[in-house]
This record gives C-alpha cells, structure tokens and sequence, in this order.
C-alpha cells in the first residue's frame, strides 16, 4: 500500500513549456484534489475531482487541467507554464469527504 | 462560502513551554468536520485530527489537546510542553458537507527552540 504517489519530486520548466505532474493512489479513494502551497497562501484548490469522470474547478484553476480516466489516477497539466506557477503541488485523495485527506509528498515546480 | 481563519502566522516558544495555536472557522453547513494538519520541515503533510461538529468535547492525545466551541466558531490546538519536534507549520482545513473543496487556513509556522 504506497498511499499517494507524487512524480516527479522536483521539476524546472521553461516559460511556455507544458508537463503533467503525475498522481496515484491505491487506497481506492473517490475523492482526489491538487493542491498549490505558496508562502503565505496555504495552500489553495486548483482541481478536484468525487470519482472518475468526473472534476471540476477549485479556486485557482487557470492555467490547469485534468481527467480522471481511473480511480487511481488524477494527473494536473500545465497548458503552457509561467513563472506564476512556481509552486509546491500537492495531490491527496479521500475515501470519503469526513474522513482526513491523505497527501502525497509533493511536487516543487519551478519555471524560469 | 466557507472560511478559516488562522490569526496567527508564526510562533516562536522555548521548548517545554504550553503553546495554543488558533482556527476560526465559517461555514453555512449544520454539519461538518473540522481537520488539523502538520507540515514538518520535510514537507509532506500529516493528518493529525478529525472533529465532527456534533462533538464539542475536547480530545487530548498525548501532549495534544484540541478545544472545539460550536458557540465561537472556534477549533484551538494546544501542544503543552512543546519539543523541538513540534517546529512545523499546521493548518487547519474545513471540508463542506456537500463537496469535496477541502479549504484549509494559511498555517501557522510554529519554532520551539531548544
């Protein structure tokens, strides 16, 4: 059971670049969000998703897309990276919304 | 919409020292779960606590304690006799009874020194 797994760990990007940033879980889990941490912003929404098939947009989701083809994979693209979207990306997933999100390890983008 | 509010951004405390960190909290649901996390140095997240809003009574575990009060809107955490191992930065989130938008406060960074 690895929980949530998070690739890669670090990642530079030119301006204009496009990547996915990689999330899978094997708990089974409906619930899987990504999330940016920025200093003094906590951390904010980008995209989340309550089962396959289904995503939709959290409070900063310019910029960002996903799918959600399976339960275990919730990959977040950048369309076309910017220095703004220098983050630390977190993806977490949730059996069920009361219970506690688990997160992966992280994800820090830069992009120069 | 919902909200948390955490007043305080950093801390800084002696180690053994009791240290309380605060969440303010707004929400329209009648019911609802309140979480706790810690951000290590390292940087992944850790769970720590779940409250549900029908439960007011105060949890300890171990050093930890959480105080809950429906009436302030208000879900503290308390480390007494802080360790050096408590320096981190915790949040406090607030999932909605209806979706999964998990909303967390900006954290607060906490420093026992030694």
């Amino acid at each position: 059971n690895a929980g949530v797994t998070q690739t890669p760990k670090f990642q530079v990007l030119k301006t204009g670049q496009s990547m996915t940033l990689q999330c899978a879980q094997d708990m089974n889990h409906e619930y899987m969000s990504w999330y940016r941490q920025d200093p003094g912003m906590g951390l904010r929404l980008i995209h989340y998703s309550v089962g396959a098939g289904i995503t939709d947009q959290g409070e900063v989701p310019n910029g960002y897309n996903v799918s959600r083809s399976t339960t275990e994979d919730f990959p977040l693209r950048l369309l076309s990276a910017a220095p703004s979207q220098t983050s630390v990306y977190f993806c977490a997933s949730s059996y069920s919304n009361s219970l506690g999100y688990t997160f992966g390890s992280g994800t820090r983008l830069t992009v120069v | 919409a919902q909200k948390v509010t955490q007043a305080q951004t950093e801390i800084s405390v002696v180690e053994k020292e009791d240290v309380t960190l605060d969440c303010v909290y707004e929400t329209r649901d009648t019911t609802y779960y309140l979480f706790w996390y810690k951000q290590p140095p390292s940087g992944e997240l850790v769970f720590l606590i779940r409250r549900n809003s029908f439960d007011e009574q105060n949890e300890i575990s171990g050093r930890y304690s959480w105080n809950f009060q429906k009436s302030t809107s208000s879900f503290n955490f308390t480390i007494t006799a802080s360790q050096v191992v408590d320096s981190a930065v915790y949040f406090c989130a607030l999932p909605p009874g209806a979706n999964s938008k998990l909303t967390f406060g900006k954290g607060i960074t906490l420093s026992v020194r030694p």
